[in-house]
């Protein structure tokens, strides 16, 4: 069964840094883009990071400079490092599997662990 | 503000057919991105739905559709069920970055 499982969420300060994790099991791992996606309470989906195969990142703007994504195939586990956090930062945090489409760079997202939650406040 | 749009919320009796738009531009939907449909029942992880447009994941039952035109892109749900009330979200690219649509709350009268 193909299954992502996240870890590593909490409460933390404005400024500080998290680290999340999350463990992929089911699958061949260092074949797929992985992605982290995050929804604040009542709110829609955002996407956070992606990485690819190779390593390569992309983040959007509201996150470049200070959130990273980072794998480790061997452990088939992939992170997120999160710095510099702000109460809108807020959110349960899900990591997705990447499915690509096919000759694009493009992905959907199949399966979704179950998310944990990061919540930034004094 | 979501890049894709979609009606905050949508309603429909048992059996009905109901349909949920999501409305990009020519930088995303429009330049030949994909769509794919994601379900969030409530409490837990989204769930997807459609993929390529308009491709069912196995498992997805066939009162699910999707189907995509220009720079928007659609969900039908035929013999709408209870267990349907759920969230849905569009997904497509934006010159390279993922986006979301703001999500559809659907409610089974």
């Amino acid at each position: 069964e193909v299954q992502l499982v996240e870890s590593g969420g909490g409460l933390v300060q404005p400024g500080g840094s998290l680290r999340l994790s999350c463990a992929a099991s089911g699958f061949t791992f260092s074949s797929y883009d992985m992605h982290w996606v995050r929804q604040a309470t009542g709110k829609g989906l955002e996407w956070v990071s992606a990485i690819g195969t190779a390593g390569d990142t992309y983040y959007p703007g509201s996150v470049k400079g200070r959130f990273t994504i980072s794998r480790e195939n061997a452990k088939n586990s992939l992170y997120l490092q999160m710095n510099s956090l702000r109460a809108g930062d807020t959110a349960v945090y899900y990591c997705a599997r990447g499915v690509a489409v096919a000759g694009t760079g493009e992905n959907w997202f199949d399966p979704w662990g179950q998310g944990t939650l990061v919540t930034v406040s004094s | 503000q979501s890049v894709l749009t979609q009606p905050p919320s949508v309603s429909g009796a048992p059996g009905q057919r109901v349909t949920i738009s999501c409305t990009g531009s020519s930088s995303n939907i429009g330049a030949g991105y994909d769509v794919h449909w994601y379900q969030q029942l409530p409490g837990t992880a989204p769930k997807l739905l459609i993929y390529g447009n308009s491709n069912r994941p196995s498992g997805v039952p066939d009162r699910f559709s999707g189907s995509k035109s220009g720079t928007s892109a659609s969900l039908a749900i035929t013999g709408l069920q209870a267990e349907d009330e759920a969230d849905y979200y569009c997904q497509s690219y934006d010159s390279r970055d993922v986006v979301f649509g703001g999500g559809t709350k659907l409610t089974v009268l």
